[in-house]
């Protein structure tokens, strides 16, 4: 069965600093992972997504995730944070079930926030 | 290219009354989803659509839920009669063929 966890529910850094939020998943196949980005009053927006390539993806806004196989993590990195990085991030899993269709599982989210 | 488009953005509504959203997916989606998303969590998923066909629905409480989705293009959820736990957003989102999910800015629904 899948599941995500977002270890941390809220995270808070100084504009400039390094971000890491966090994401464990558990799978039963290989799974496709995803980070969306929730802006107050605004829709979700994906920000990346590893589909079995490159275990480090890039996305967008300085976003990057390392896929770690071994760890079950798939964690969300940017060198500096800026202070529209403010808003609420959710890891996602999405895997195969015994249909053909995936199954897609969204984590509880981590809100971001960015002190000036 | 127009996005994922909902409607309404906001409903208010007493207990016991019926309420119904609409959602239109971007042009060419053949997978519409909705959702249901309470403050502080994770969008968790209601039904999915694979064009007409209502493909997983295994988490949509179907005593007061009914989703359809006719032409296997624009798509409508109900809910009758609403109770005070349905207050939530209520997200659509649409993609090709399963892929990349693309949102729209969702419902809010407040049950007096």
């Amino acid at each position: 069965a899948q599941s995500v966890t977002q270890l941390d529910s809220h995270v808070s850094v100084s504009e400039g600093t390094p971000v890491l939020l966090r994401c464990n998943y558990s799978s039963s196949y290989s799974p496709s992972l995803f980070w969306y980005v929730q802006h107050p009053n605004k829709g979700l927006q994906l920000l990346l997504k590893y589909t079995s390539a490159a275990t480090l993806v890039k996305g967008i806004n300085g976003f990057e995730a390392e896929f770690k196989k071994s760890e079950t993590s798939f964690h969300l990195t940017k060198p500096s944070a800026h202070m529209s990085d403010a808003a609420e991030y959710f890891c996602v899993v999405s895997d195969r079930t015994k249909t053909s269709y995936d199954k897609v599982i969204f984590g509880p989210g981590t809100s971001l926030s960015v002190i000036p | 290219e127009a996005g994922v488009v909902q409607s309404p953005r906001y409903k208010i509504i007493e207990k016991k009354q019926p309420v119904a959203f609409w959602c239109n997916p971007i042009s060419g989606h053949n997978t519409l989803y909705w959702y249901l998303q309470n403050l502080g969590q994770g969008p968790e998923l209601l039904i999915r659509y694979e064009n007409e066909e209502a493909v997983d629905d295994s988490q949509l409480p179907k005593d007061r839920f009914s989703a359809e989705r006719l032409k296997g293009v624009d798509s409508t959820l109900k809910i009758q009669p609403a109770e005070l736990g349905d207050s939530a957003v209520y997200l659509c989102a649409s993609s090709f063929r399963g892929g990349e999910q693309f949102f729209g800015p969702g419902t809010r629904l407040t049950v007096l």
